[in-house]
């Protein structure tokens, strides 16, 4: 159980585009889910939080216009990286929480490879 | 403000040795903990966690961490290592709410 699913696993598209990566909860529901950023070689960058029928709540120095996100049901949340530029490129991640007895665990997806070429 | 330091950046040990990899953490109270294991290229994988009780915890593949509050860590263990433990592992945090902290990470390489 709890399995996370992400797609694409890999994207490459040009610099002005715009790319959307998808997040889904598949066994669960997940009332908030969560959008990271990877550099190499690096830990996980928390860029957002996203709670079902409402906005998401943005850490600090992550554009909202840049990265939207929507989360408009309880398995499924979506990342629309918007007019791409080269330095978007990186890995990104997203996770579901699954929450229980007071306890709250994070469930990862595969992770999304985008190079804006 | 809560942290999470894993002191170790890169580790190598031989297949079949013993592993531990090193978290510490900085929290007010007792901290939900976690261990994830990420492959290269891909998502990360919940290898075991800490809520509460017996503070030695048993994950999955053959993995164990024990909670020691008086030394603020949560070490991760593994009696017999092999080449496909080879990965990146991050120790996290959570406040009892739902966000993580992660430490840096912790590259394991195994030689042959």
């Amino acid at each position: 159980g709890a399995v996370v699913s992400q797609h694409p696993s890999r994207v490459i598209c040009k610099s002005g585009t715009s790319v959307k990566i998808e997040c889904r909860s598949l066994d669960f529901q997940a009332t908030t889910m969560f959008w990271y950023r990877q550099f190499p070689k690096q830990s996980l960058m928390l860029m957002a939080t996203s709670n079902e029928g409402s906005k998401a709540t943005y850490e600090q120095g992550v554009e909202k216009d840049k990265f939207l996100i929507n989360h408009a049901s309880l398995t499924l949340s979506t990342l629309t990286v918007t007019s791409a530029h080269p330095e978007d490129s990186s890995f990104y991640i997203c996770s579901a929480d699954l929450a229980g007895g007071g306890k709250n665990i994070q469930y990862f997806g595969a992770g999304t490879r985008l190079s804006v070429l | 403000a809560q942290s999470v330091t894993q002191p170790d950046i890169h580790i190598t040990v031989s297949e079949g040795a013993s592993l531990e990899l090193r978290c510490n953490y900085s929290y007010g109270a007792t901290p939900y903990l976690f261990w994830y294991v990420q492959s290269p290229g891909q998502g990360l994988q919940l290898l075991l966690k800490y809520f509460s009780g017996d503070t030695l915890v048993q994950g999955i593949k053959g993995f164990e961490a024990e909670f020691k509050r008086s030394q603020s860590s949560f070490n991760l263990r593994k009696p017999s290592v092999h080449w496909s433990d080879a990965a990146e592992y991050f120790c996290a945090l959570n406040n009892a709410g739902n966000m993580l902290t992660f430490g840096g990470g912790t590259r394991l390489m195994v030689k042959p």
